[in-house]
């Protein structure tokens, strides 16, 4: 079974770090990007930031871009999504999800995990 | 960057409806556009990809069609477990994305 799962979520406070883990099980990690992919208290969902298969491409949106590092480490099936700066308007559940492209520009993301939430404040 | 929007932001309809939803892009994304189904709590599902692709497992009542800047997903004959929030996704460059406003489906 194909299956993400988020870890490392929690409280921070303003300014602080947080780094993400999402492990994947149930498909050959490395022959697919990744992404996630945030939705704040209410709101509607925000693409965060995406990553090739072999890590060597990274792609973020201007919200988090500097702030945010997204990394990958396939000899452990493993999403990364580290966090610096933090902001209240950071606050959101997180979820990380497998992109599909099967050529030019169409990519979609057919698996998501759970999601895992962070909260910034004081 | 290309922009989403969606329409209407939130429906009431009745089982049995049939119900449209719209998304417009902000420049021609030809038919690079995705359709997800959130229901509260829960992870968005992929329903329809590349515009009019049904994603395996997906009933049949679900269709999306268009290209260019304009899109349309169908639910041909709303069941009571289709009741949530529809959001369409744009992926015009290469793993940079842009998701609608989302339009929420309630009981009339």
């Amino acid at each position: 079974e194909v299956q993400l799962v988020e870890s490392g979520g929690g409280l921070v406070q303003p300014g602080g770090s947080l780094r993400l883990s999402c492990a994947a099980s149930g498909f050959t990690f490395s022959s697919y990007a990744m992404s996630w992919v945030r939705q704040a208290p209410g709101k509607g969902l925000e693409w965060v930031s995406a990553i090739s298969g072999s890590g060597g491409s990274t792609y973020y949106a201007d919200s988090v871009k500097g702030r945010f590092t997204i990394s990958r480490d396939n000899s452990k099936n493993t999403l990364y999504l580290q966090m610096n700066s933090l902001r209240a308007e950071d606050t959101a559940v997180y979820y990380c999800a497998k992109i599909v492209h099967p050529g030019y520009y169409y990519y979609y993301m057919d698996v998501w995990g759970k999601g895992t939430t962070v909260t910034v404040s004081s | 960057d290309i922009q989403m929007t969606q329409s209407p932001s939130s429906l009431s309809a009745s089982v049995g409806d049939r119900v449209t939803i719209t998304c417009r892009a902000s420049q021609s994304i030809s038919s690079y556009l995705n359709w997800y189904q959130q229901k509260p709590g829960k992870a968005p599902k992929l329903l329809i990809y590349a515009a009019s692709s049904l994603q395996s497992g997906v009933p049949s009542r679900f269709s999306g069609s268009g290209s260019g800047t304009d899109f349309t997903l169908t639910i041909s004959s709303l069941q009571p477990e289709d009741f949530a929030t529809y959001y369409c996704q744009q992926s015009y460059s290469t793993l940079i994305f842009t998701f609608g406003p989302g339009t929420k489906v309630d009981i009339k």
